[in-house]
């Protein structure tokens, strides 16, 4: 177990919908950032938050969003769902290191 | 910007042999650099990381890696391989400073054959 929590672990949904995938920093850690791992982009960076704030954007689509709550919990909201969103969204902490969470498998049918 | 070639996508080796695999990075500024291991369905596990002193670092399982500033290199090594090494590698960078965001290369692909 590697500290940080992401639920669901699995993710089945048709195009069009909208999924939100959760995540929950190590204890102590203040900051999240969203990966999205697909056989044909590789690992990509999608955004990074700091205790509740943007600190930077990646190759993140416009149907994406993410927020960081008061808890420091944070949450990656996918709409307009298309089949090439299928992929793994990996989020990690930081503190001296990157921790990362197991991951969300979200496959779009 | 930062950006990370692995050099192989795959490597097979068999069992007890050493292995190396390569990673290059480009960047104008200072940078960290990590090499994570993927297994099958699972996350990212961090090996081993350079941020600064010794430029040979050891990391867990066996591997370790030399920085070379000169080469902007970062080649993981293991001089004797199991079957559980079969995994997905991935070598990366961060900036020293500012947002400090991972940057990772295309990943390859560690086959250990007995």
């Amino acid at each position: 177990d590697s500290g940080v929590t992401q639920t669901p672990k699995h993710l089945i949904t048709a195009t069009g919908q909208r999924v939100t995938l959760r995540c929950s920093p190590r204890s102590g850690d203040l900051s999240v950032y969203w990966y999205q791992q697909s056989l044909d982009q590789g690992l990509q960076f999608l955004i990074h938050y700091y205790n509740g704030e943007e600190r930077a954007k990646g190759n993140i689509l416009e149907r994406f969003s993410a927020q960081q709550f008061p808890d420091l919990h944070s949450e990656l909201n996918l709409s307009s769902l298309e089949l090439g969103d299928s992929a793994l969204y990996f989020c990690a902490s930081r503190n001296y290191g990157y921790t990362f969470g197991s991951g969300t498998r979200l496959t779009v049918v | 910007a930062q950006s990370v070639t692995q050099l192989d996508s795959q490597v097979p080796v068999f069992e007890e042999a050493p292995v190396e695999l390569r990673c290059n990075y480009s960047s104008s500024v200072s940078v960290y650099l990590f090499w994570y291991v993927q297994y099958p369905n699972q996350g990212l596990q961090l090996l081993l990381k350079y941020l600064s002193g010794s430029t040979l670092v050891k990391g867990i399982n066996g591997f370790e890696a030399e920085f070379n500033k000169s080469q902007t290199s970062f080649h993981l090594r293991k001089p004797s391989v199991h079957i559980s090494d079969t995994a997905e590698y991935f070598c990366a960078v961060s900036v020293i400073q500012g947002a400090q965001k991972l940057v990772f290369g295309q990943g390859t692909r560690l086959t250990i054959n007995p």
